[in-house]
């Protein structure tokens, strides 16, 4: 079945760095891809999403390209802030199975930035 | 303000003695569906609603039910909780079903321990 893989937590780094997190996936088709955000206490917030395959999602300095080769959708940040701590978590959007909408979601990785 | 709403956000309970958590949505959306989240798992899907009185299994549904007689309401039934229902549980909706790329909301979890 469908399945999502993100690198290991937990990941620390200094404020200003530069901020990749690894997620590739496996799927039938061609899956909607996404990244969510989960600030301490809260639920969980659509950070961005990709369609198709070479689609670049963005926001809030984020960035993440679908690469349908690679199966991967990588998230990229180039300078990180304090307030970007928060667990991250990789999803994608599979094949339609009896009309379920399902997100898959990968386990989650732990970001911390110290200032 | 749209928004998803859990009740309650935490909870103790002990062995056998059953609980609902409730879930609201106030977006007049048709897809609802209810998640835990474990450490190292990533969110699972536990059930999910189409629309009123449609509602299915997800990938974890053992030891769980859902009943959807209003579209705002999705109520997570636990009949006889058991330690391994410790978790965080969150609530998440969405204007339409499949064949869609709408956004799913979460709600901003119930944490639930059984002793």
């Amino acid at each position: 079945g469908d399945s999502v893989t993100q690198m290991e937590g937990p990941v620390t780094l200094s404020e200003e760095a530069f901020l990749t997190i690894n997620c590739t996936y496996t799927a039938t088709g061609y899956p909607s891809l996404f990244w969510y955000v989960q600030y301490p206490g809260e639920g969980l917030q659509l950070l961005l999403k990709a369609t198709k395959a070479d689609d670049k999602g963005s926001n809030k300095g984020f960035e993440a390209t679908y690469r349908k080769e690679t199966t991967s959708f990588h998230l990229e940040k180039g300078s990180v802030q304090v307030s970007d701590s928060a667990v991250y978590f990789c999803a994608l959007r599979g094949v339609i199975i009896q009309g379920a909408q399902k997100l898959v979601f990968g386990q989650g990785t732990r970001l911390t930035i110290n200032p | 303000e749209a928004q998803v709403t859990q009740n309650p956000r935490y909870l103790i309970t002990v062995t056998g003695k059953k609980l609902t958590v409730t879930c609201s949505q106030n977006m007049n959306h048709e897809y609802m569906s209810w998640y835990r989240q474990d450490p190292g798992l990533g969110l699972r899907q536990i059930y999910y609603s189409m629309n009123v009185e449609v509602t299915d299994k997800g990938d974890v549904p053992e030891g769980y039910k859902v009943s959807r007689k209003e579209k705002r309401n999705f109520p997570l039934i636990l009949e006889s909780p058991s330690p391994n229902q410790t978790s965080l549980y969150f609530c998440a909706s969405s204007l339409r079903g499949p064949y869609s790329t709408d956004t799913q909301y979460f709600g901003p979890g119930t944490r639930l321990t059984v002793l």
